[in-house]
């Protein structure tokens, strides 16, 4: 079993405050993937990185790939209330993808 | 728009009694996925289906059965429910093979076995 590891587990803070997630494994996966969930609904995907070192950015969200493509970051700015939600990450290898146990983030009005 | 589309959306099982969960999906996708979420825990592969006539056990297939009916159509089945298979369950399905292409998840069947 190919574990991605998540921190933290859950995170609560203020709007306008920046935080950062993060997904770690010990194996090395073709692809990652970041997705939110919302209560009672399947995952969305926010992106993929596949290039170690790639960084992607989506509005106040950057998602970065480490060299190894073994670990990644989500990094949001001023985080808004609209954020609150399950992020999963989720390594691909091949047809096969293994998730982290996820980060669940609470951001206060 | 329909995408992935899962049924039933709730069940309660006895233990020992068996359920299929269906799932179909409307985009003309190759792959399907069945996943398993228990709280505090990210989604954890039942099965796959990479092509129509192909399924591949996941990290944990113990207990279960697919069957992938046609290219739209992936189910899964409890021969013999237990608790440990309370869960909620999700179904996924990806255009071609390999992890640079979103997987597209259905809203989840919430199985509870007593």
């Amino acid at each position: 079993t190919q574990l991605l590891e998540q921190s933290p587990q859950f995170l609560s803070i203020q709007e306008g405050e920046n935080l950062t997630v993060y997904c770690n494994s010990s194996s090395v996966f073709s692809s990652l993937q970041w997705y939110r969930q919302e209560p009672g609904e399947g995952p969305v995907l926010l992106v993929t990185v596949v290039t170690g070192g790639e960084v992607k950015k989506l509005k106040r969200l950057t998602f970065q790939f480490g060299d190894a493509r073994k670990d990644s970051s989500l990094h949001i700015t001023a985080a808004q209330p609209g954020d609150t939600g399950l992020y999963l990450c989720a390594g691909s290898d091949f047809n096969k993808f293994y998730f982290g146990s996820g980060t669940k983030l609470n951001v206060k009005p | 728009n329909a995408g992935v589309t899962q049924t039933p959306k709730f069940q309660v099982l006895k233990t020992g009694q068996s359920m299929t969960l269906q799932c179909a999906q409307d985009m003309n996708h190759n792959s399907m996925y069945w996943y398993r979420q228990d709280p505090g825990m990210g989604l954890r592969l039942i099965y796959y289906s990479a092509s129509e006539g192909t399924t591949d056990k996941g990290e944990v297939p113990n207990g279960y059965n697919v069957s992938r009916l046609n290219k739209r159509e992936f189910s899964l089945r409890l021969e013999s429910a237990a608790p440990s298979q309370t869960s909620v369950y999700f179904c996924a399905s990806l255009l071609g093979a390999g992890g640079n292409q979103p997987q597209h998840f259905g809203d989840g069947t919430r199985l509870s076995i007593l």
